[in-house]
């Protein structure tokens, strides 16, 4: 399984747009790249998902170059309530015994 | 409402007692996980089930068992032989068992050994 790396926390001011990157460099081919929000005492809450390009919802946006070996995570015009902790995640269809984990994320804080 | 539930939402144990952790989904989901979560750290999985009457050990499943007698259900007993039980725990439910499909996850469970 593709391991991810991510930085541990960022700051930002809110309004502002932040950019999450994840590095999955041994990423196979059939890897999905998913992300989760977690608040404090909550489950985590999926925000997006992609294969490859660039994928767009509500709430995010998925940028995925062509070589897959990273993606960034981009919240537009973040606010207060955007504070938690972010995970990237990549996983593949084969439904075999697998160490899935969430690692341990970023950890948003925006400030006014 | 479709979602899925844990409960207790907090539950104290003494040392040497084994617990049992409620899971249940109305989601009609085929696939069931448990995490654990410790303070400032990511999930891990303990055990996921994709289909009743079959589940597979995760990172830490030492300590921990489960069983998947019905679709909606995947109950977690900690026993006594998990050395380090204080923790959050959390349910999760997928539509199938692959692993880009978006988990669903319920409130957690916090439990303390006295």
């Amino acid at each position: 399984l593709a391991k991810t790396t991510q930085p541990i926390s960022m700051d930002s001011y809110e309004g502002q747009e932040v950019n999450i990157t994840c590095s999955h460099n041994n990423i196979a081919t059939n890897d999905y790249i998913t992300w989760y929000q977690q608040f404090p005492s909550q489950g985590p809450r999926f925000i997006i998902q992609g294969y490859k390009t660039k994928v767009t919802n509500e709430v995010a946006s998925l940028f995925i170059p062509a070589d897959r070996k990273s993606s960034t995570l981009s919240l537009p015009r973040v606010s207060l309530s955007d504070t938690a902790v972010y995970y990237c995640l990549v996983g593949d269809d084969t439904g075999t015994a697998s160490k899935l984990t969430f690692g341990t994320g970023t950890r948003l804080q925006v400030t006014l | 409402d479709g979602g899925i539930t844990q409960s207790p939402k907090y539950l104290f144990r003494k040392e040497g007692q084994n617990v049992t952790l409620s899971c249940e989904q109305n989601l009609n989901h085929d696939a069931m996980y448990w995490y654990r979560q410790d303070p400032g750290q990511g999930l891990r999985l303990i055990y996921y089930s994709q289909i009743v009457n079959d589940f597979q050990k995760g990172d830490i499943a030492e300590g921990y068992s489960v069983s998947r007698e019905k679709k909606e259900s995947f109950p977690l007993t900690v026993t006594s032989a998990q050395k380090n039980p204080t923790a959050f725990y959390l349910c999760a439910s997928s539509l199938r068992g692959e692993f880009y499909n978006e988990q669903f996850f319920g409130p957690g469970t916090r439990l303390t050994v006295l």
